[in-house]
């Protein structure tokens, strides 16, 4: 089974700290994602990687950025945490046209 | 323009009672059309995957099947573990690597 995990279940943070999260794959999958998750706004995609070192700007990059420099890891970084970046984070990975597969997801809470 | 509409937005049942969920999309040359379900708090769990108009994929109480414009999830003689959010996905017209997903509905079976 594919299995992809990511590192906390439950952060809580300060307004303007630096936050990183970390999605691991244990799958070989080529294509990895990061999506946040708010009631009533569905899945919403930040970023995602199709290679290592390769990232393209999903439909809200803005506050956010990304890191691949190996296959199976794919982190998210809050360069300045927002209290309007308190939310469900979701990462995911596949190749293509292939389902994805999610992690359990952070709930991130910036105070 | 891609899209991926689901309804209903939430649907309560009685255990036992079975119904449908309908997932009704429009993209260029589908490569694939994934249900997934989500309880709350946790990723999206993946159930089935279906590429062509006709197709039928089984799991215990749920069927997924396919149309040329639309995916139904029909729920037979449901108990109340069956309670979640149920996703549906599609990529993207070809170009790239991303995904859409529905909004979701929200199962409720009582007991």
């Amino acid at each position: 089974d594919v299995k992809v995990t990511q590192s906390s279940r439950y952060l809580v943070k300060r307004t303007g700290e630096k936050v990183f999260l970390e999605c691991v794959q244990d799958m070989d999958h080529e294509n990895m994602f990061w999506y946040r998750q708010d009631p009533g706004l569905g899945l919403r995609l930040i970023y995602f990687s199709y290679d290592v070192k390769m990232k393209e700007k999903g439909d809200i990059p803005e506050g956010y950025s990304v890191s691949r420099e190996k296959k199976e890891r794919f982190s998210l970084i809050l360069e300045s945490a927002s209290t309007n970046q308190t939310s469900m984070y979701l990462c995911a990975s596949t190749q293509v046209n292939q389902p994805q597969h999610f992690g359990d997801g952070t709930r991130l809470s910036i105070l | 323009e891609d899209q991926v509409t689901q309804s209903p937005e939430a649907l309560r049942l009685q255990e036992g009672e079975s119904s449908s969920l309908n997932c009704s999309y429009t993209v260029s040359g589908l490569r694939g059309l994934f249900w997934y379900r989500q309880d709350p708090g946790k990723g999206p769990e993946f159930l089935f995957t279906l590429y062509s108009a006709g197709e039928e994929k089984e799991k215990e109480r749920l069927k997924a099947t396919l149309t040329k414009k639309e995916s139904f999830l029909h729920i037979t003689a449901p108990k109340p573990e069956d309670s979640a959010t149920y996703l549906c996905a599609v990529p993207f017209t070809s170009g790239t690597y991303k995904y859409i997903f529905g909004t979701g509905t929200r199962l409720k079976v009582l007991a």
